[in-house]
């Protein structure tokens, strides 16, 4: 069975510095999607970025980045000039391509806490 | 706000009560799930629609019964819940269940904060 984890359950920046949140996941498939969800406070959550595990080109949307490792089975989330609003507990999530499973198996989250 | 939204946003409810969530998406997406988000817990899968047929049912307990009339609405009714059910009701929505990236997007509602007491 997939599992993902995020060993940090909190991080702080301040403001207009650079943070990365951590992200590891084990799978034997070979294709798969990893995402980054943001759930600001008392808000819906929503998509950051998404990567495909069969591009080596890491992605990118403007301020977030990620770095994927997939050999390491890494996909950690860089975001740069951190803002206030970026304060909010960020999810990384996998999904297998195709087959019968349709689950997006989630980490336990990183609150993630921006300061002036 | 996205175009998938939860009503109510807060429900209290006795561990008798019957109730019912709702969810509605404007997106034109065919899939529609339900997840729980308990604190300090991943999200959990509930149950699946693809086109108003139940394409998964992740072990959850009778007590919660889904329904979904068509593919812009899905519903999560409770009966005789139990004080552990407490938590955050997420629904989400996608434009299929394959199709690519961009099909396996989920986008969120703001979600339904239940408590039983």
């Amino acid at each position: 069975a997939q599992t993902v984890t995020q060993s940090q359950p909190e991080m702080s920046v301040q403001e207009a510095e650079t943070v990365t949140l951590s992200c590891t996941y084990d799978t034997s498939e070979s294709d798969y999607y990893l995402f980054w969800y943001k759930q600001p406070p008392s808000r819906q959550m929503i998509l950051v970025i998404r990567q495909e595990a069969y591009k080596q080109q890491n992605a990118t949307e403007n301020r977030f980045s990620v770095n994927f490792q997939k050999a390491a089975k890494s996909f950690s989330l860089k975001i740069s000039d951190s803002q206030l609003g970026d304060a909010a507990m960020y999810f990384c999530a996998y999904r297998r391509v195709g087959g019968s499973n349709y689950k997006l198996t989630f980490g336990k989250g990183t609150l993630l806490t921006v300061n002036p | 706000e996205t175009g998938v939204t939860q009503t109510p946003r807060h429900l209290v409810m006795g561990m008798t009560n019957k109730k019912s969530l709702k969810c509605e998406q404007h997106l034109g997406h065919n899939a529609m799930y339900w997840y729980k988000q308990s604190a300090k817990k991943p999200l959990e899968l509930m149950f699946v629609y693809s086109l108003e047929e139940r394409v998964e049912n992740n072990s959850v307990p009778s007590r919660f019964s889904p329904e979904c009339p068509n593919s812009s609405h899905l519903f999560l009714h409770l009966h005789t819940l139990q004080p552990e059910d407490s938590a955050l009701y997420l629904c989400a929505s996608s434009l299929g269940l394959a199709g690519g990236p961009k099909g396996y997007e989920q986008y969120f509602g703001p979600g339904t904060r239940l408590t039983v007491t």
